[in-house]
């Protein structure tokens, strides 16, 4: 199985300034076939499901505030929040689709500093 | 746009089968282009990906190696559902269980989640 391993596993953040999350693959994620970095960026609230908000590791999902970014290729990948909100306090966990079992990392909570 | 509906008991006994439902609206079951998903969380295990079923031309399932012998995820093409099944379940099979739709490769799509306790 792919590992995913994230950092922090969790970090404050004033209002308006930058978070920022990362996550490790055990092995490469990246699918030639594709041409695509096969991993996800998920945003949880209390009591919700993950929601997606990047996909193909730096694809924006529709709906998702541009302050949200992700980057990176093969094992290492970063999720940015370029000016925080307070809705933003949440965890976040990155999914690799390389292959199956699709594996997460476990989580960062963010919170407000 | 597509909801999934969740639908099950919340506690199970140790031993017994775990059985969930997971109603689709805004897509179907059959479709050639998505796939269907059971994952659970829990405090111990974080998000844990359970298994999947598609249809391309036919039916296939993929399972997690920790599940592969106790689980079956069904689809129920006349109800436009499919389904999850843990059998012989311990307290450790206690968590939350989502039903996801995959398309295009993204897990766009999840149920309310619904907490499953393994007690006596």
């Amino acid at each position: 199985d792919i590992v995913m391993t994230q950092s922090p596993d969790s970090l404050a953040v004033s209002l308006g300034e930058r978070a920022t999350i990362n996550c490790k693959s055990s092995q490469g994620v990246f699918h030639s076939s594709s041409n695509k970095n096969h991993l996800t960026w998920y945003q949880q609230k209390p009591g919700q499901p993950p929601k997606l908000l990047i996909y193909w590791a730096s694809t924006r999902e529709s709906g998702v505030p541009d302050r949200f970014s992700g980057s990176g290729s093969g094992t290492d990948f970063t999720l940015t929040i370029s000016s925080l909100q307070a809705e933003d306090v949440a965890v976040y966990y990155c999914q690799q689709y390389y292959t199956t079992p699709y594996t997460f990392g476990q989580g960062t909570k963010l919170e407000i500093k | 746009q597509v909801q999934l509906q969740q639908s099950g008991p919340g506690l199970v006994k140790p031993s017994q089968t775990l059985s969930l439902t997971c109603a689709i609206s805004g897509d179907s079951v059959s479709s050639n282009s998505a796939a269907w998903h059971w994952i659970r969380q829990s405090p111990s295990r974080g998000l844990e990906w359970l298994g999947r079923t598609y249809y391309m031309s036919k039916w296939y399932n993929d399972y997690a190696v920790s599940v592969k012998s106790r689980i079956t995820i069904n689809p129920d093409t006349s109800k436009n559902q499919f389904s999850l099944q843990l059998n012989s379940v311990t307290p450790e099979d206690t968590a939350v269980y989502y039903c996801a739709r995959e398309w295009n490769r993204q897990l766009q799509y999840w149920g309310q989640g619904t907490l499953v306790t393994v007690s006596s």
